[in-house]
């Protein structure tokens, strides 16, 4: 287990350029999530997938945004035309769904640090 | 709406000292609560969870305990170290979201 590892740590693009991010979660984790953090503040729900399943979309992820999971491991996210207010750290976590909806506690990766100038 | 709320949003203390840091939350139907770390630029850090069912989880000098009736949670930390300086963050797996949602973070400092 080598915990969620994301890639890249830091990209830097310029405004209207697209960019890709890559998550790896923990193999065994079911679940798969997206959070948004901007300085001083906390990590923002943007989407979750459940095996390849993309169950949930915060009103956060605009249509520029786009998130995939398509074997149920790796994710990756996709931000279109990017905009400089979508400069921020972009963190990944996994979890394994237990009974009744709950999760197991969620594991986080480092996550990519993006700067649109 | 459900939403978790951290105050103080930056704590400064000498070395040493035993401090607590605070978390509410607006719903009390709850799945479970985890306290995290991050340090600057880096990702979270799970300290502790604490299960709906129980009051109290403990790891080291770190305690956290769970009121869900009032909607509080506490991280007590003991004998505090500069090594402890970093943001801590609560997060709530409120019943039917399938997510955690974060308080915005007390940022801590300990002051050799």
């Amino acid at each position: 287990d080598t915990g969620v590892s994301q890639d890249p740590r830091h990209k830097i693009t310029k405004r209207g350029q697209n960019v890709t991010f890559r998550c790896d979660p923990i193999s065994e984790h079911n679940r798969l999530y997206w959070y948004r953090q901007t300085l001083g503040q906390g990590p923002e729900f943007l989407t979750y997938f459940q095996n390849e399943a993309q169950l949930e979309k915060s009103r956060l992820l605009s249509d520029r945004f786009s998130a995939e999971r398509p074997k149920g491991s790796f994710s990756t996210l996709e931000i279109q035309r990017t905009e400089q207010g979508d400069s921020a750290m972009y963190l990944c976590a996994s979890s394994l769904l237990l009974g009744q909806g709950e999760n197991s506690p969620l594991h986080f990766g480092n996550g990519t640090r993006l700067t649109v100038t | 709406k459900q939403e978790v709320t951290q105050i103080p949003a930056a704590l400064s203390v000498p070395e040493g000292e035993n401090l607590v840091l605070n978390c509410s939350f607006t719903d009390s139907a709850i799945y479970n609560l985890q306290w995290f770390r991050q340090d600057p630029g880096k990702g979270l850090t799970s300290l502790l969870l604490i299960q709906s069912s129980q009051r109290e989880q403990t790891s080291g000098r770190l305690n956290a305990s769970l009121d869900k009736s009032s909607g509080r949670s506490t991280l007590y930390i003991a004998a505090s170290q500069p090594g402890d300086s970093a943001t801590y963050l609560c997060a709530v797996n409120f019943q039917g979201a399938q997510k955690l949602v974060f308080g915005q973070g007390t940022r801590l400092t300990i002051n050799p």
